[in-house]
């Protein structure tokens, strides 16, 4: 019952470089979500994917692209990390009725120096 | 203005209290409303849902909504230090439930 896997946990990151972060759920949800946690700004939406095959924009798209590869797996990228990106980031899926709500991964910290 | 405003705290009780957290928000399309709890270093995970006014009750939690006041209320009751951690609500509205809009969270501990 692994639920929403995040990977990596943890990446420090030099100005200027990319990465991916991976998110996967076995819950057979149609929406997954990525949002950023900053202290005093509490969460706030990325990106989003209805359903597969589409994706959205949230509050803070800047600096980010997205990849729902899958009904399963959805990835954020960062092309080129700016020390504003330090965070930690979330993945979530849900059902698609906004009837159960979300279920989150356990988080990413990203810190960009 | 944010979407949602919460009280950062941290809020600190002793164990066996009432405690009361809450959210206000502006948007009076909000209908779907959420409470999450988050321990240190962990994602959130979902407490309570309710949808458009009215109460609901889980164990020794409660959930409120009063829609007139734009005013959402979670109620702890006998409160555990197991209850120590941040809660977040969360709200969307209906015809766009794919975006929830979250309050900042607030930190709860209950001392032994």
């Amino acid at each position: 019952n692994a639920g929403v896997t995040q990977t990596p946990k943890f990446q420090v990151l030099k100005t200027g470089q990319s990465m991916t972060l991976q998110c996967a759920q076995d819950m057979n949800h149609n929406s997954m979500y990525w949002y950023r946690q900053d202290p005093g700004m509490g969460l706030r939406l990325i990106y989003y994917s209805a359903s597969e095959g589409t994706t959205d924009k949230g509050e803070v798209p800047n600096g980010y692209n997205v990849s729902r590869l899958n009904k399963r797996e959805f990835s954020l990228r960062l092309e080129s990390a700016a020390p504003s990106q330090t965070s930690v980031y979330f993945c979530a899926s849900e059902e698609g009725t906004a009837n159960y709500g979300y279920t989150f991964g356990s988080g990413t910290r990203l810190t960009v120096v | 203005q944010k979407e949602v405003e919460q009280d950062p705290g941290p809020l600190s009780v002793p164990e066996g209290a009432i405690v009361s957290l809450n959210c206000t928000y502006s948007n009076s399309a909000f209908q779907y409303f959420m409470w999450y709890r988050q321990y240190s270093r962990k994602g959130p995970e979902l407490l309570m849902y309710t949808y458009s006014s009215g109460n609901k009750e889980d164990g020794r939690f409660t959930a409120q909504v009063d829609k007139s006041s734009k005013y959402i209320s979670l109620f702890i009751r006998d409160s555990q230090p197991s209850d120590s951690a941040t809660y977040l609500c969360a709200m969307s509205e209906v015809d766009n439930f794919n975006k929830f809009y979250f309050g900042s969270g607030t930190k709860l501990n209950v001392k032994p």
